[in-house]
């Protein structure tokens, strides 16, 4: 059975710092990947996907993420946070044959 | 484009009262969803269809009952309301899930049982 991990809660940043938002995925075949951003009393939006090609994906509002196959990570990141990416952070997998599934979700605080 | 509609956007039910939410889109997508968010649970899918006419259940369907007579449109009921029914519903929408792509979603609808 698939399955998706977002090992943080609750990620800090200082507006202007780097920032990363972790995802680890279990998958039988080839995965693809999503993240989504959910602002306050919102749906969720698409921010980026992977499903096959370069590791790095570029997306929406600055964010990339990198699709580590030997780590089954699928990290969120972005070089120089804005205070206006405080949000719920959702990754999510799905495969072939199979429904995409969400992980529990990263709430990001950047501070100014 | 509205995207994806929800209604109501908020509600508040009586334990055993029974009603039906709303989502409606107006991008042609075949697949709709329904999810429920709750604290530290993250998104669980309730129901979904694959097309007009057909639907199919999620990861936690017990409780709830779904409809999608137009392509459109896609209900959610809950015939006997109950607390543990308390949350945050979602539709969504997509092209179709196995040619990945992402699904859109409405803005919700907060529900809370008495």
């Amino acid at each position: 059975a698939q399955s998706v991990a977002q090992p943080e809660d609750q990620v800090n940043v200082a507006e202007g710092n780097p920032l990363t938002v972790k995802c680890t995925y279990s998958v039988s075949g080839n995965p693809y990947l999503f993240w989504y951003v959910q602002y306050p009393n919102r749906g969720l939006q698409f921010l980026l996907k992977y499903i096959t090609g370069d590791n790095l994906v570029k997306g929406s509002y600055g964010f990339e993420a990198e699709f580590n196959k030997s780590q089954t990570s699928f990290h969120l990141k972005k070089p120089s946070a804005l205070v206006s990416d405080s949000a719920l952070y959702f990754c999510a997998v799905s495969s072939l044959d199979d429904k995409i599934i969400f992980g529990k979700g990263t709430r990001l605080h950047i501070l100014p | 484009n509205a995207g994806v509609t929800q209604t109501p956007k908020f509600r508040v039910l009586k334990t055993g009262q029974s009603m039906t939410l709303l989502c409606a889109q107006d991008m042609n997508h075949e697949y709709m969803y329904w999810y429920r968010q709750d604290p530290g649970m993250g998104l669980r899918l309730i129901h979904y269809s694959v097309g007009e006419g057909t639907t199919a259940k999620g990861e936690v369907p017990d409780g709830y009952n779904v409809s999608r007579l137009k392509k459109q449109n896609f209900l959610l009921g809950l015939e006997s309301a109950a607390p543990s029914q308390t949350s945050v519903y979602f539709c969504a929408s997509s092209r179709d899930f196995r040619d990945n792509q992402p699904q859109h979603f409405g803005d919700g609808t907060r529900l809370s049982i008495l």
